[in-house]
């Protein structure tokens, strides 16, 4: 079945900083892969998502690739700010999706 | 407005007790999904079900059982087999079960003493 790799956490920034969260998943065939983020105490929301290699998925500054050649579908953001801090996870598609341990980001001022 | 709500969002039980959490969706929504949340250890899939009248098990369905009377509806309950039912539910919905994307509710938080 399929499975994902999440950078641990915590990722610890400073406002304005450059970040990136790695992904790495398996899978049969080439399922969409989506990344969602959960602020605390909430459910998880749709972050971005790419449907077919090389396919670039991107939101709110954020963005993330599907590279089918090594399987990585990484996050990223030029400039993070406070309201960033939450927890992301990675999530390849299938029957149901498998999501990673998550990535908690906490962005100081 | 379309969503999937969850009542209640804190839920407090004695041990050896059922409790039932609701979810209800307006989004016409075929598939829907439970998930528990443990700190640390991500999102870990209890039960599924793809349409009306039936459910699959998950990675961890034993202690739990579920419903799919209507297509709005997948109310999972939590039975006094559960041996560490204490965590953050989470309800979900998509319009198929083929990998698309799926759209969560507010979770419940359980605790059992």
């Amino acid at each position: 079945g399929n499975s994902v790799t999440q950078m641990e956490g915590p990722v610890t920034l400073s406002e304005e900083a450059f970040l990136t969260i790695n992904c790495t998943y398996t899978a049969t065939g080439y399922p969409s892969l989506f990344w969602y983020v959960q602020y605390p105490g909430e459910g998880l929301q749709l972050l971005l998502k790419a449907t077919k290699a090389d396919d670039k998925g991107s939101n709110k500054g954020f963005e993330a690739t599907y590279r089918k050649e090594t399987t990585s579908f990484h996050l990223e953001k030029g400039s993070v700010q406070v309201s960033d801090s939450a927890v992301y996870f990675c999530a390849p598609g299938g029957t149901a999706l498998i999501f990673g341990k998550g990535t908690t980001l906490s962005v100081s001022s | 407005d379309g969503g999937i709500t969850q009542s209640p969002k804190y839920l407090f039980r004695k041990e050896g007790q059922n409790v039932t959490l609701s979810c209800e969706q307006n989004l016409n929504h075929d598939a829907m999904y439970w998930y528990r949340q443990d700190p640390g250890q991500g999102l870990r899939l209890i039960y599924y079900s793809q349409i009306v009248n039936d459910f699959q098990k998950g990675d961890i369905a034993e202690g739990y059982s579920v419903s799919r009377e209507k297509k709005e509806s997948f109310p999972l309950t939590v039975t006094s087999a559960q041996k560490n039912p204490t965590a953050f539910y989470l309800c979900a919905s998509s319009i198929s079960d083929v990998g698309g994307e799926q759209y969560f509710g507010p979770g419940t938080r359980l605790t059992v003493t």
